[in-house]
């Protein structure tokens, strides 16, 4: 079965980075483009950007340009979001999902807190 | 970027339909097909794929669940609602770059 699974939970300090990753099973990974979402707490879904999975090549949505890379592990059919420099306002919950048109699968999400 | 617009909240009693709402600042039509799809989101959960193409039901979702519309009207059904389905709905667009609506949340009486 088709499954996208994230890492753990993540506790970091304005300024820090962390990287989060999305693996894969059940399909080809490069048949399908890799999107990220993010979900501030209480607060509805935002459209983060996508990576094609076949070519490596990223694209980011405007409010995602700078601090924020999509990077792939191909051999291992993952998928990474690194953030850098983070501030108190990237704390969310972070969902990465596959797109075919729509996103069919999603993976459960990791939680990234931005405390001092 | 294409704005979606959805009602808040609503409340719906057990066993009566839900009709939620998203409407769009542009056309999401293209050749033939409406670019709108709907997602369920429980609390501390990914959101799960519900209606793909402004009617089509993604695969496992009960039939209880309905889409129409084209163009820049949209609406999702259920009927009948059961206590299960409390839960934030989102509409998204796929005819440009992604957007999501603001969810609206159905409580069930």
């Amino acid at each position: 079965q088709i499954q996208l699974v994230q890492s753990g939970p993540e506790l970091k300090k304005p300024g820090e980075s962390v990287k989060i990753s999305c693996k894969a099973s059940g399909y080809t990974f490069t048949d399908y483009a890799m999107h990220w979402v993010k979900q501030a707490p209480g607060k509805g879904l935002k459209w983060m950007g996508w990576i094609n999975t076949y070519t490596g090549k990223p694209t980011y949505a405007d409010d995602f340009k700078g601090r924020f890379v999509f990077s792939l592990e191909a051999s291992a059919s993952t998928a990474n979001l690194q953030i850098s420099n983070l501030k108190n306002e990237d704390t969310a919950t972070y969902f990465c999902a596959r797109y075919p048109w729509r996103f069919d699968y999603w993976g459960q999400g990791v939680m990234v807190t931005v405390s001092s | 970027d294409i704005v979606l617009t959805q009602s808040p909240a609503l409340a719906v009693s057990l066993g009566q339909r839900a009709t939620i709402s998203c409407k769009t600042n542009q056309n999401v039509d293209y050749y033939g097909n409406s670019y709108m799809h709907w997602y369920q989101q429980k609390p501390g959960q990914q959101p799960k794929l519900l209606i793909y193409l402004a009617s089509n039901l993604a695969s496992g979702i009960p039939a209880r669940f309905s889409g129409r519309g084209s163009g820049t009207d949209f609406t999702l059904t259920i009927d009948p609602v059961e206590a299960d389905d409390t839960a934030t709905y989102y509409c998204q667009q796929s005819r440009n770059l992604p957007t999501f609506g603001s969810g609206t949340k159905l409580e069930i009486k």
